[in-house]
């Protein structure tokens, strides 16, 4: 079941940042947000994740609420390569010390010359 | 490359027919996890392994799907009797056993079940 709700699709300029946000309203306490990109026929990449504080990294920003019941990615200068599907994750603790991740459907960014 | 390596990449079969994808993990990851991905929608998880033992198991894995991950290396999936509505991307993922970190996915298996 997916805990995130994203919106389907968003488009952004060429150089400008794009911000992508999540809810995830019923997030747990030791729950983190992760979020992954996938490309057309490719394995879901890896972006960047967070439990309560913002986070940076050389592909994007984290932010993430003070009741952290949302977030927003921020890719600060989109490229025609960032053109993807972007998934908001919520890791789930599995029973036996896994980790499983519970995709939604995602935002569909497309980039704009 | 030492990425998760799946193979192969694109599997045609007939309905009824039995098919075998495997999953080459990152080296020392010691969790591994299927998933399956639908068009159009998000991947789902399908099952997970530490080490060599199957901890987790979704109730999408019917009784033709059988996983096994013999010597806590590389990774088998099977799928009997395949059906069309088995016809999707199969993905494989990994990570190391501890510490607070991302799973890394392989190119995934395409089935297509005619």
């Amino acid at each position: 079941d997916a805990k995130t709700t994203q919106p389907p699709s968003m488009d952004c300029a060429e150089g400008r940042a794009a911000n992508l946000p999540c809810n995830h309203s019923t997030i747990s306490g030791n729950e983190y947000v992760y979020w992954y990109r996938q490309i057309h026929s490719q394995g879901p990449q890896y972006i960047i994740h967070g439990l309560k504080n913002n986070e940076t990294n050389e592909m994007a920003s984290l932010i993430i609420t003070e009741d952290r019941k949302s977030s927003t990615l921020i890719l600060p200068h989109a490229t025609l390569r960032d053109t993807a599907v972007y998934y908001c994750i919520v890791r789930v603790a599995l029973s036996n010390t896994g980790n499983q991740f519970y995709f939604g459907t995602g935002t569909s960014l497309t980039v704009i010359p | 490359d030492t990425g998760v390596s799946q193979d192969p990449r694109h599997k045609i079969t007939k309905r009824g027919q039995n098919v075998t994808f495997r999953c080459d993990p990152i080296s020392e990851h010691n969790r591994l996890y299927w998933y399956r991905q639908t068009l159009g929608q998000g991947p789902e998880f399908l099952t997970y392994f530490q080490n060599e033992a199957q901890l987790e198991k979704s109730r999408l894995l019917s009784d033709r799907f059988s996983a096994e991950r013999p010597k806590g290396s590389f990774s088998t999936l099977e799928i009997q009797r395949t059906e069309q509505g088995d016809s999707a991307m199969y993905l494989c993922a990994s990570s190391p056993a501890l510490g607070d970190t991302e799973a890394f996915f392989g190119q995934g298996t395409r089935l297509t079940v005619v």
